[in-house]
């Protein structure tokens, strides 16, 4: 099982739309989990962490649920320039401090 | 300099050649990370290093691969006699603890091997 899971997509919305993405992680351990988005051919971002709390940034609502082991990013009102990757990272240490990357979700979105 | 420096952007190689990969972390930042990204894949880590010692080269390939990250200058990625599955973006990120603090990454060097 891979550490970071993260269903690819792509995920094709119109402009306006409400969108949102899980990520799921193997070790129980894991200690922080953050939200980037890359795009095309271009590094890494960091859009936001990650809060057992749950945490929201104008339209973007992250999620944690320690229990099931899952991690969410909701956007509203989706934007043109929205579309991207958008990669879950969780930190954890065993040993070694480590940031694991999920492969990623791809959004398009459409006019 | 307010970032991740990594040169060169682009790099192109030969079968069998070397290919060195340079990144500078952000100033003040001595935790060094290298990811490799295959096209259309997602980020792979390779190793982590702080200044003049590799604490977890795990995801490095055994052979033809090393790194370091010296006292002084450039944390530097070296492949030797490179294969055309070594052709991917690699990407440099550096933190200032190694703790869970976001990493910064640099633009990312491409190597293609022809």
């Amino acid at each position: 099982r891979k550490e970071v899971e993260q269903d690819p997509g792509p995920f094709n919305v119109p402009e306006g739309a409400t969108v949102a993405f899980n990520c799921t992680y193997s070790n129980s351990a894991s200690q922080s989990f953050f939200w980037y988005r890359q795009d095309c051919r271009k590094e890494p971002k960091l859009l936001m962490s990650v809060y057992s709390s749950g945490n929201e940034d104008g339209r973007f609502t992250a999620q944690l649920n320690r229990a099931s082991q899952y991690i969410s990013l909701l956007i509203r009102d989706s934007k043109l320039s929205d579309s991207a990757t958008y990669l879950c990272v969780v930190y954890y240490t065993t040993g070694f401090q480590k940031l694991v990357f999920g492969t990623g979700t791809r959004l398009l979105v459409s006019p | 300099n307010a970032g991740v420096m990594q040169n060169p952007r682009h790099l192109v190689r030969r079968r069998g050649q070397e290919a060195r990969l340079r990144c500078s972390p952000m100033k003040g930042h001595s935790h060094v990370y290298w990811y490799r990204q295959l096209p259309e894949e997602g980020l792979k880590f390779m190793v982590y290093l702080q200044k003049e010692n590799i604490i977890d080269e795990s995801g490095m390939p055994k052979e033809r691969f090393s790194a370091e990250f010296p006292k002084e200058g450039p944390s530097i990625l070296r492949i030797q006699q490179v294969v055309r599955g070594d052709s991917a973006a690699y990407f440099c990120a550096s933190s200032p603890d190694g703790t869970d603090s976001p990493l910064h990454f640099g633009n990312g060097t491409r190597l293609t091997v022809t």
